[in-house]
């Protein structure tokens, strides 16, 4: 079964606009963090955002925001004020447990586009 | 503090050749991971590593693929007898000691990209 759904291969939005990249995740673990990377066509992987299943807040960093829906099993990232810099591929992932399981499940990735 | 680091960062080898990809963590980090991302795909856990020990090689081909993280010098994924599905970009992460779920810090190399011709 799919552990980690990105169900938006490629979006397309309007600079300045604020754009929402969807995640939804299946675990029965009750510890587990969840995290965004950006892969720009150069092809590395840019960690932007993590939040652990205990955080009672969203986690934010700059633009970046994750609207971390736990009953609902989502986690999308929510980029504000979108610029050209931000068109790549958005990766969802999610590591399981506390000790012992630390690899990473990602999803199918988003393509994003921001058009000027 | 450098960041992950991986050479070479691309790779041409012939079918039944062998490929060595190289990983110098994060300085301070002794645990090591390697993922395999096929292309328009996302990546896909192969081996778990700390100082001469795997941990986890859940996601390694049973045949061909060997990793290692020797006492002292970077950690080897190793493909022998390559073949044309073996073509993908190979990243490397690592982290500080085993990470409790509130932690964020495994950070990824810029990959190693192996075509075989």
């Amino acid at each position: 079964a799919q552990k980690i759904t990105q169900t938006q291969p490629g979006m397309f939005v309007q600079e300045k606009e604020a754009v929402t990249l969807d995640c939804t995740y299946d675990t029965s673990d009750p510890s587990y963090g969840l995290f965004w990377y950006k892969q720009p066509s150069s092809g590395e992987m840019i960690f932007l955002i993590y939040q652990g299943s205990y955080d009672q807040q969203n986690a934010t960093e700059g633009r970046y925001s994750l609207n971390f829906q736990k009953a609902r099993k989502s986690a999308n990232l929510v980029i504000s004020a979108s610029q050209l810099g931000d068109s790549a591929m958005y990766f969802c992932a999610m590591r399981e447990g506390i000790q012992g399981a630390q690899k990473l499940v990602f999803g199918q990735g988003t393509r994003l586009t921001i058009n000027p | 503090n450098a960041g992950v680091m991986q050479n070479p960062r691309h790779l041409v080898r012939r079918r039944g050749q062998e490929a060595r990809l190289r990983c110098s963590p994060m300085k301070g980090h002794s645990h090591v991971y390697w993922y395999r991302q096929l292309p328009e795909e996302g990546l896909k856990f192969m081996v778990y590593l700390q100082k001469e020990n795997i941990i986890d090689e859940s996601g390694m081909p049973k045949e061909r693929f060997s990793a290692e993280f020797p006492k002292e010098g970077p950690s080897i994924l190793r493909i022998q007898q390559v073949v044309r599905g073996d073509s993908a970009a190979y990243f490397c992460a690592s982290s500080p000691v085993p990470l409790a779920a509130r932690s964020n810090e495994q950070f990824f190399g810029p990959g190693t990209r192996l075509t075989v011709l």
